[in-house]
């Protein structure tokens, strides 16, 4: 079963402009962990931020920022001031420790960014 | 620190082939793990080690095996390659720490065509 969904395969926005993309997931266990990767059109996979199910405040790291709705299952990543340089693929990931799954990372679809002047 | 590195980089392979995907780490990691990457999808595990000395199989394991030579590094093995197996691998490492914050590090990728 699809655990994690992301909606939004493509999304363009402009330079300096903030975006959010948005990631939903599913799971039965109350401890996970939540994570977001970048991958530019270069292919590596870049990690850019976690919250855990447990955090209090929605996790921020630099320009990126999670805003984290527990009782939604949402975990949506938010971009502000948009740069050319990140213009990429972007994988919401989660780990959980059900018995099925213990420890590993489980993957979105993925949503592509394209950043314009 | 090179972090996780992959050899190598693009490989084509002929229907029946057997081919060894190199992965080695230099973070000290205890987990190791291989995922496989095909166009409009996410990353799918392959196999992945908890720990050295240790295997154990991920979504889709069919058609390959794996082992941990030593604690830095992973090997992946294509016995005998289908077309369907064209894709790009990833090697990831991470610290095995207890709980669910354990994040992944990935290496830059193997791209693999099967003709």
């Amino acid at each position: 079963a699809q655990k994690i969904t992301q909606t939004q395969p493509g999304m363009f926005v402009q330079e300096k402009e903030a975006v959010t993309l948005d990631c939903t997931y599913d799971t039965s266990d109350p401890s996970y962990g939540l994570f977001w990767y970048k991958q530019p059109s270069s292919g590596e996979m870049i990690f850019l931020i976690y919250q855990g199910s447990y955090d209090q405040q929605n996790a921020t790291e630099g320009r990126y920022s999670l805003n984290f709705q527990k009782a939604r299952k949402s975990a949506n990543l938010v971009i502000s001031a948009s740069q050319l340089g990140d213009s990429a693929m972007y994988f919401c990931a989660m780990r959980d420790l059900t018995t099925d799954s213990w420890g590993k990372l489980q993957f979105g679809a993925g949503t592509q960014v394209v950043v314009t002047p | 620190n090179a972090g996780v590195t992959q050899t190598p980089k693009f490989q084509v392979l002929k229907t029946g082939q057997s081919m060894t995907l190199q992965c080695a780490q230099d973070m000290n990691h205890n987990s190791m793990y291989w995922y496989r990457q095909d166009p409009g999808m996410g990353l799918r595990l392959i196999y992945y080690s908890a720990s050295e000395g240790t295997t154990d199989k991920g979504e889709v394991p069919n058609g390959y095996n794996v082992s941990r030579l030593n604690k830095r590094e992973f090997s992946l093995r294509l016995e005998s390659a289908a077309p369907s197996q064209t894709s790009v691998y990833f090697c990831a490492s991470s610290e095995a720490l207890a709980g669910e914050e354990d994040t992944q590090y990935f290496g830059p990728g193997t791209r693999l065509t099967v003709l």
